[in-house]
């Protein structure tokens, strides 16, 4: 089976714009969780979605959102980027919402 | 929240001898697992280990866990240098997210 996919790996922008990163789970995987990791925070939980709804919400402003497709692709958006949104997002997936995940490379985020 | 703190938060060894980490957390959980992620990649699942077992093996590692204490360690035996990673504890409880703790950071030195 094909791994977690994420697209882009990398990524430039300018304080105030928005992105949007993607990420294929495991084939017959349905739950995808996001994940922001700086080295000042470590590993935080974005979201979490399940079957195309989200199941679980992390302690991040409303500028990050996401969702998740009848296919289990999920797609996260960050709005207005502030500096400190530069960080390594991490999508991972599982079977079910409370087994092993399955870690993508990450989308390196990189706001100036 | 139920949020893992692993300890040591760095660990340097030689090549051979044996690894441990510790992890604490803070409330009743679900399973806690274990994730190794080589630098400012994916993390990659090790192992996972139920509220009900106590000890677990797969090949060169072995984690207990103690709910008692609310605590479990990771030992990995005869380290190798591409063992050299940062090791992170994730726990889980229902209704609620991971959460991962921030990590031992191990370097083995050939």
């Amino acid at each position: 089976k094909a791994g977690v996919t994420q697209t882009p790996r990398y990524l430039i922008k300018t304080r105030g714009q928005q992105v949007t990163l993607s990420c294929s789970p495991i084939s017959g995987h349905r739950s995808v969780s996001w994940y922001q990791q700086t080295p000042g925070q470590g590993l935080q939980f974005l979201f979490e979605y399940f079957s195309e709804t989200q199941r679980n919400k992390g302690n991040f402003p409303g500028r990050f959102s996401g969702r998740q497709f009848s296919n289990s692709r999920s797609e996260m958006n960050v709005s207005t980027l502030e500096l400190g949104d530069s960080a390594l997002y991490l999508c991972a997936s599982g079977g079910s919402p409370f087994l092993e995940q399955y870690f993508g490379p990450g989308t390196r985020l990189t706001v100036t | 929240s139920q949020q893992g703190e692993e300890d040591p938060q760095a660990l340097s060894i030689q090549e051979g001898e044996n690894a441990t980490m510790n992890c604490s957390y803070k409330t009743s959980i679900n399973n806690l697992q274990w994730y190794r992620q080589n630098s400012g990649r994916g993390l990659v699942h090790l192992i996972l280990i139920r509220s009900n077992e106590r000890e677990k093996h797969s090949g060169r590692l072995r984690v207990t866990l103690d709910t008692s204490k609310k605590s479990s360690s990771l030992l990995i035996t005869a380290s190798r240098a591409a063992d050299t990673a940062s090791y992170f504890c994730a726990t889980d409880a229902w209704g609620q997210n991971f959460v991962f703790g921030p990590g031992t950071r191990l370097s083995v030195l050939p």
